[in-house]
């Protein structure tokens, strides 16, 4: 079946540093990805949708440049946490979309820890 | 704007009983999709269920079923024999256009123990 690949799984880094996470689908081109954070015993919460070659569509409340999105290619888009502060300590989670099968598949998260 | 709720924090439900979590949801669209997402402590969603609005006959795949009642914009999942596999977090969840298309509005979620 189609798998989303996220990586990494999880990081930790100083306050002040930036931090990539990676979201690839393996066998399926993926026109649309979307990313989500979610804090602690809560649920998912939209932050950017990514569409290949255009730019990313920002959830009210969420910083554009603090949270710089890419999606390069039919297969890759990431997600950079610029300037990270412990504030931004969350779980990350992406989805892809599969256009060919109708279906939404998920990453398996990043949980960043900013010290 | 749609939103979903799940009014259910936490439940629990002994080994091989039957158990059902509750969803309510609120759209002024008469065409749109729901769902109900599993996520275990390794925190990898994964699809349970999916229900499409427009048919009437309720969404079973294997010891999980739904009860939809569009009219009541209500979207419950039971969960029959329950195992202890089944111990999770449990999101309901809508999308206008079939989960492929535009994102997921999820509910606050539902932590299901099964006690052996």
């Amino acid at each position: 079946g189609a798998v989303v690949s996220q990586h990494p799984s999880w990081v930790i880094c100083k306050s002040g540093t930036s931090v990539k996470i990676e979201c690839r689908s393996l066998d399926f081109q993926a026109t649309t990805m979307f990313w989500y954070r979610q804090f602690p015993k809560q649920s998912l919460m939209l932050m950017a949708t990514s569409n290949e070659g255009s730019k990313a569509t920002y959830e009210q409340g969420v910083e554009k440049d603090k949270f710089l999105i890419n999606h390069a290619s039919l297969t890759l888009s990431t997600l950079t946490v610029t300037s990270a502060h412990p504030e931004d300590s969350s779980f990350y989670i992406c989805s892809a979309r599969d256009r060919v099968h109708e279906k939404l598949f998920f990453g398996s998260g990043t949980q960043l820890s900013v010290l | 704007a749609q939103t979903v709720t799940q009014s259910q924090p936490e439940m629990s439900v002994q080994e091989a009983e039957t158990v059902t979590l509750s969803c309510t949801y609120d759209t002024s669209e008469s065409d749109y999709y729901l769902f109900w997402y599993k996520q275990p402590p390794s925190r990898q969603m994964i699809l349970v269920i999916r229900q499409e609005a427009y048919k009437q006959q309720n969404a079973t795949e294997n010891r999980f079923s739904v009860n939809f009642q569009k009219a009541a914009k209500s979207f419950s999942l039971k969960i029959s024999d329950s195992q202890l596999g089944d111990a999770a977090m449990y999101f309901c969840a809508y999308n206008n256009y079939g989960g492929s298309q535009g994102n997921l509005i999820f509910g606050k979620g539902t932590k299901l123990s099964v006690k052996p």
